[in-house]
């Protein structure tokens, strides 16, 4: 059967206030970063992604920030909204001998409270 | 936005009976599908790559027998689940590629259940 495992990590944050979502990846070379919202029983929502030779890139109400220094990536989001209630995912693009494939992070649970 | 589809959204088996999953990339063509599963509270794990016109490319682990894809046009790709067991009960979800970026779209996933 299925797995049971441990609770995701869960980020709780109130209405209006500002989230910040971390991510830590493994892969020195991976050239492309991608984060994907994920809302319960749907498949993963493309967010906003970067490019290895960027270290900021904002798109609306979201900013993702790349330290290739310390392999950290994180995703902050303005003013959050109930709607932003999610499994968020932190992807990184691996270039292997079968071409690229994404692999995932463990995923953060955001709860906003009203 | 690209849309994925997926179909069916969900769906129930006996145990034995073979389940067949099809992912269509609705606006673009995709010379790359990928197929992922997923269990509850868990992150996504890559099973293969599906190249079109070509064999699939399976991750560690992942039973090419077990998990047969096709990728039969730049629009489609299937996954049938061959002799299902309750085991193979997940949430399977599949990406989709534009030929000329690195972004991966995904459908909306397929809730597995085998009684």
């Amino acid at each position: 059967g299925e797995s049971v495992g441990l609770h995701l990590p869960t980020l709780s944050v109130q209405e209006g206030d500002n989230s910040i979502i971390n991510c830590a990846y493994s892969n020195s070379a991976s050239d492309y970063f991608i984060w994907y919202k994920q809302e319960s029983g749907k498949g993963p929502q493309f967010i906003i992604d970067i490019r290895s030779n960027m270290d900021k890139r904002q798109g609306q109400r979201v900013t993702v920030l790349l330290n290739k220094t310390v392999k950290h990536l994180s995703l902050q989001i303005a003013a959050t909204q109930p709607g932003d209630s999610a499994v968020y995912f932190c992807a990184e693009n691996v270039f292997t001998g079968g071409g690229n494939k994404l692999t995932f992070g463990t995923g953060t649970q955001l709860k906003v409270e009203l | 936005g690209a849309v994925v589809s997926q179909h069916p959204s969900r769906v129930i088996c006996k145990s034995g009976t073979s389940v067949k999953i099809e992912c269509r990339s609705l606006d673009f063509q995709a010379t790359t599908m990928f197929w992922y599963r997923q269990f509850p509270k868990k992150s996504l794990m890559l099973m293969a790559t599906s190249n079109e016109g070509s064999k699939a490319t399976y991750e560690q682990g992942v039973e090419k027998d077990k998990f047969l894809i096709n990728h039969a046009s730049l629009t489609l790709s299937t996954l049938t689940v061959t002799s299902a067991h309750p085991e193979d009960s997940s949430f399977y979800i599949c990406s989709a590629r534009w030929r000329v970026s690195d972004t991966q779209y995904f459908g909306p996933g397929t809730r597995l259940t085998v009684l």
